[in-house]
This record gives C-alpha cells, structure tokens and sequence, in this order.
C-alpha cells in the first residue's frame, strides 16, 4: 500500500489560511487521497478526501497535483478549534487498508 | 446519541487480567472496524466486519485479540491476559459502506492502561 508523507508539525496564526501538505509518491491511479484530523483526545474526524480533482466542503478545500504524487489541505481562516493532528492517507480497495502515518500536527496561535 | 459510541472510556486493569470494550456504530451502518492508537502514534488497523461476511482479522497482534460483532450491530473486542504493551487508545469505527471513498465516524476511543 502506498504511503504519505508529511511535516512532522506546522504553526499558524488566528484566522491565517494553513495550507499543509503531502507527498504520495507512490499513489496508484485508483487510489483515493483522504484527510482525516484528530483533535486532543477524540477520535480521529473525517475532513475531506478525493480522487483527482480539487474538492471543496465546508470546512477545507483539497487541492491535487496534476500528477497526483502530492496534494495540499487548505484551512481557509484557522481557528484556535483547527489545532489537531492532520492525518493524511491513500485508500484503494476499502478502508481498513488505510494506513495512518503520524500526521502534522498543527498549531494555531491566537 | 447519534455517533459512535465506545465504553469504558478508559479502564485501568492489571496485567493478566481479561478486559473486554465496546462499540455501538452509528445505526445502519454495515462496516465496523477496530483501530489502536499507541501514544504518539498513527492507527493500526485490528480488525473489520462488513455485514455477514466473514471478518477481517489480519490485523490482531495475538491470538490473546478477538472480537465479535453481534445481530450486526454492538462490537466486543476482547483483550486476554492483558499485557503492559497492550496499554493504548482502542478506537472503533463504522462506514455506511467498505468502498474506498467510505467516510469513516470514529467514537472516542477507550483508553486502556495495563499496569
């Protein structure tokens, strides 16, 4: 399965776009890229995900490389609620093949 | 409620001793998976149902790891004769469907302590 990588840890300030990103090299053509965070002692909440095409929702947007070997979650105007770790992860076949990396963890100062 | 939902939310238990958790999907949802969190680390997958089919167990560490779902719905996963590198966050999952593109809602996770 293929992996990501990602910035071990990243800052922003209040009401800052963040934009973090991933490499995923290896990413197959079918494999889905999804965005998962995980607020302090929560489970982990989905965010966003996608296939080739940039995607927008109500609380990121998702942009996708052409060549889809790196893509980049956008937060819009953080809040001090976006600080969480921000998991990054490619999915062919279900999900229980998903495999979580350490993630970027994100702080926002106010 | 509404969302995944996973008891105890956190048990201390000593070595030895056998520990069971469990999770409540979110009504109609068909896949349910098993995740453990050890601090500072990523998911590791543990094991996965989808409907009637036969479970998923690739990812259980031992055979000390085992986990029922019943009437399709309430998840048990069951520790034995627990160990201190069993001590971790168990999360569980659910998703409308297995697909690929499937969101998954996680509950809070339980938090075992293993002394």
């Amino acid at each position: 399965d293929a992996k990501t990588t990602q910035p071990n840890s990243m800052e922003s300030n209040e009401e800052e776009p963040v934009h973090l990103p991933c490499n995923h090299s290896t990413i197959s053509g079918t494999d889905y890229i999804h965005w998962y965070r995980q607020l302090p002692s929560q489970g982990p909440e989905y965010v966003i995900h996608g296939l080739t095409s940039n995607v927008n929702n109500r609380m990121a947007s998702l942009a996708i490389a052409e060549d889809r070997k790196s893509s980049t979650l956008i937060l819009h105007r953080a809040t001090l609620r976006d600080a969480a770790v921000y998991y990054c992860i490619l999915s062919n076949g279900n999900n229980r093949k998903l495999i979580w990396g350490l993630g970027t963890s994100l702080a926002v100062n106010p | 409620g509404a969302g995944v939902s996973q008891s105890p939310s956190n048990k201390v238990t000593e070595k030895g001793k056998d520990v069971e958790l469990r999770c409540d999907p979110i009504s109609g949802h068909t896949a349910l998976y098993w995740y453990r969190q050890s601090l500072g680390q990523g998911l590791e997958f543990l094991i996965y149902f989808q409907g009637n089919s036969a479970p998923d167990k690739s990812g259980l560490p031992s055979d000390r790891f085992s986990a029922e779902r019943t009437g399709g719905s309430v998840s048990t996963l069951t520790i034995q004769r627990t160990q201190q590198e069993d001590s971790a966050v168990y999360l569980c999952a659910s998703s409308v469907l297995a697909a690929r593109a499937g969101e998954l809602f996680f509950g809070e996770g339980s938090r075992l302590t293993v002394l």
